[in-house]
């Protein structure tokens, strides 16, 4: 059971707008600890999609972005496109744990 | 570029022990802390623990102290995890991956290409 919660799958049909919710606790995100997304193709590694809550690496698009509100997290993917079906994990730090923790996962499916 | 460059897959009999390596290239080994993150087929990402490349310290997991362990290289930039006592469940793709940021605030990039453990009679 992961400390962190998301749900098992999304989906959206092309162009439309989806959101992946990624709910802690007052030892992990509600403790201030930044939440950080990632994004795992089948096959592949996963890769770094934001950080620091709302952060994009260098390259990725604007059709990406992340917020965090007091023991939550959300990622918001618009204009989606049949490429961004994958798995998307959200990271944070556990202070009840002393060390890192991931969601359980979130498939999202293109339509 | 920053690359991490893991060893090749490993089949195991239950009660061995693996060991895994991860070489990096492209940055200043010593800088960065290195963690370990598996996943078992078809689950989720779970945090093994992780190394400093500088003075070797680590920080393992609470679920697997005591059958882990980490170490590094400095004269060949890799990072090694060695687990031990291995049953079916540890089976699963362990990957290495850089952290960037302050400690409790680690995110990971970029990540090893995955090497896969299979425990199997």
């Amino acid at each position: 059971q992961s400390l962190l919660t998301q749900p098992p799958s999304v989906s959206g049909a092309p162009g439309q707008r989806v959101t992946i919710s990624c709910t802690g606790s007052s030892s992990n995100i509600g403790a201030g600890f930044d939440v950080h997304w990632y994004q795992q193709l089948p096959g592949t590694a996963p890769k770094l999609l934001m950080y620091g809550n709302n952060n994009r690496p260098s390259g990725l698009p604007d059709r990406f972005s992340g917020s965090k509100s007091g023991t939550s997290a959300s990622l918001a993917i618009t204009g989606l496109q049949a490429e961004d079906e994958a798995d998307y994990y959200c990271q944070s730090y556990d202070s009840s744990l002393s060390g890192v923790v991931f969601g359980g996962g979130t498939k999202l499916t293109v339509l | 570029q920053v690359q991490l460059l893991q060893s090749g897959a490993e089949v195991e009999r239950p009660g061995a022990s693996v060991k895994v390596s991860c070489k990096a290239s492209g940055y200043t080994f010593t800088t960065y802390y290195i963690h370990w993150v598996r996943q078992a087929p078809g689950q989720g990402l779970e945090w093994m623990g992780v190394i400093n490349p500088s003075g070797g310290s680590t920080k393992y997991a609470q679920k697997l102290q005591g059958r882990v362990t980490m170490t590094r290289d400095t004269s060949t930039s890799t990072v090694y995890m060695e687990l031990s006592s291995l049953r079916s469940e540890d089976t699963a793709v362990y990957y290495c991956a850089r952290a960037i940021g302050s400690t409790s605030y680690n995110w990971f990039d970029p990540w090893g290409q995955g090497t896969l453990v299979t425990v199997s009679s």
